[in-house]
């Protein structure tokens, strides 16, 4: 069935260094592509979109990269903070169809001082 | 502006009891989304409304769960009996109308049925 995976659970990160969480998705008809950041206690809160006419989009800090070809996506976090430690969603949605945003199973990201 | 608030925040409950979540959507917002984790998984879709209506279902896991949106405003999804694979965290988001990008999220409510 159609599902969006990440390929690591945990991630550990030394502070000012570089983080790069993993998504695959399975879905070819995908054409928006999310990333979510939930902090404990809180909600998922938006971090970086992409849709599938781009292959890299950049924010503050985070970049996200997508490849079609093998169905991947990657968020890069840049001078990884404490502040950052918290869990990872990637999600994503055909922009054309009635499908609601399909959510992976979410990376934590922890930032060692 | 307020964000998308949820009530409880935390509910501990008997399994076979019921419980009501509630949900009040940004103001102005015509999509209503129900979503729920569960330990360690993935955040997985119950129900979208648009105003008042219920526009896909599909996600909703039995006839145990019963969502209402009554005029548009705020939401509740009712647990009845609660069974403990409810157990877990319930998340409600919204966005404008014909909006098809970012989701705002509530902070949740968590739900453990013992």
């Amino acid at each position: 069935g159609e599902s969006v995976g990440l390929h690591l659970p945990t991630l550990s990160v030394q502070e000012g260094d570089n983080s790069i969480i993993n998504c695959a998705y399975s879905n070819s008809a995908s054409d928006y592509f999310i990333w979510y950041k939930q902090e404990s206690g809180k909600g998922p809160q938006f971090i970086i979109d992409i849709r599938s006419n781009m292959d890299k989009r950049q924010g503050q800090r985070v970049t996200v990269l997508l490849n079609k070809t093998v169905k991947h996506l990657s968020l890069q976090i840049a001078a990884t903070q404490p502040g950052d430690s918290a869990v990872y969603f990637c999600a994503e949605k055909d922009v054309g169809s009635a499908r609601q945003l399909t959510f992976g199973s979410g990376t934590q990201l922890t930032v060692l001082p | 502006e307020a964000g998308v608030t949820q009530f409880p925040s935390h509910s501990v409950i008997e399994k076979g009891q019921t419980v009501t979540l509630r949900c009040d959507p940004i103001s102005g917002h015509d999509n209503l989304y129900w979503y729920r984790r569960v330990m360690g998984k993935e955040i997985k879709f119950l129900l979208h409304f648009v105003k008042e209506s219920k526009q896909d279902e599909s996600g909703m896991p039995n006839n145990r769960f019963l969502a209402e949106r009554t005029g548009g405003t705020y939401s509740t999804l009712k647990v009845q009996p609660a069974e403990l694979e409810d157990s877990g965290v319930y998340f409600c988001a919204s966005s404008q109308a014909g909006y098809t990008g970012e989701l705002f999220f509530g902070e949740g409510s968590r739900l453990t049925v013992l």
